[in-house]
């Protein structure tokens, strides 16, 4: 069965410190995996995407890694910021077209 | 460009009524897709369109949901009738046709069916 699940549910870090969110998918067969940005009240935004042969890329203090094959993506979050207080979603695209398993999120709280 | 609109923000409306949300796309974008996200199952692909045609709508939960896109710049997702759990945040994004973009999203329209 198509899977994306993220670690943690939820998050609460101080202003400055680093995280890291953890995404594991068992979708097949593998297109590509993003993470998005989604600020409350408002629509997500996106961050990174990678496909199978791509394994870092990065997005200001935004780094997004994938393990094509143990199937683990991870987004860490440098010197985190208030305004990083957001849910950061996962979604694995598959089938080679726009089909897409979105995983349930990450709520990340940064407290001053 | 002003991005993807959706109009309204807001709907509140009584079961067993229409409800009919509507979307612009970003100019130039081939793909539109619409969204429904709430706190029990996330976001969730309920159809999409290239070039104006229907791909999939394997997502649309029911008959009663339907959607449309007339030209490439509009679009409108249509619940009748309306059910309280209908209650949820809809989501229009659209997209270029090169390979590998992002899908840009809208505000969204929050639909509380009472």
């Amino acid at each position: 069965k198509n899977q994306v699940e993220q670690s943690p549910q939820s998050l609460i870090i101080l202003e400055g410190k680093n995280c890291t969110l953890q995404c594991n998918y068992t979708v097949s067969p593998f297109s590509n995996l993003r993470w998005y940005k989604q600020d409350t009240g408002r629509g997500p935004v996106s961050l990174t995407i990678m496909t199978f042969s791509e394994n870092t890329k990065s997005n200001g203090r935004y780094t997004a890694t994938l393990d094509a094959d143990t199937k683990q993506s991870s987004l860490h979050i440098t010197a985190s910021q208030l305004s990083d207080s957001a849910s950061y979603i996962c979604v694995v695209g598959y089938t080679g077209g726009f089909k897409t398993i979105f995983g349930a999120g990450t709520r990340l709280f940064v407290k001053a | 460009d002003a991005g993807v609109i959706q109009s309204p923000r807001h709907e509140v409306t009584e079961m067993g009524q229409e409800v009919t949300l509507r979307c612009k796309p970003i100019s130039g974008h081939d793909y539109l897709f619409w969204y429904r996200q709430t706190m029990m199952r996330g976001l969730e692909l309920l159809i999409y369109f290239n070039n104006n045609v229907p791909i999939d709508d394997s997502g649309m939960p029911e008959d009663r949901f339907s959607a449309k896109m007339p030209n490439a710049s509009f679009s409108t997702l249509k619940i009748q009738p309306s059910e309280p759990r209908d209650s949820a945040v809809y989501f229009c994004a659209s997209r270029p046709n090169r390979g590998g973009t992002e899908a840009f999203f809208g505000q969204g329209t929050r639909l509380t069916v009472v």
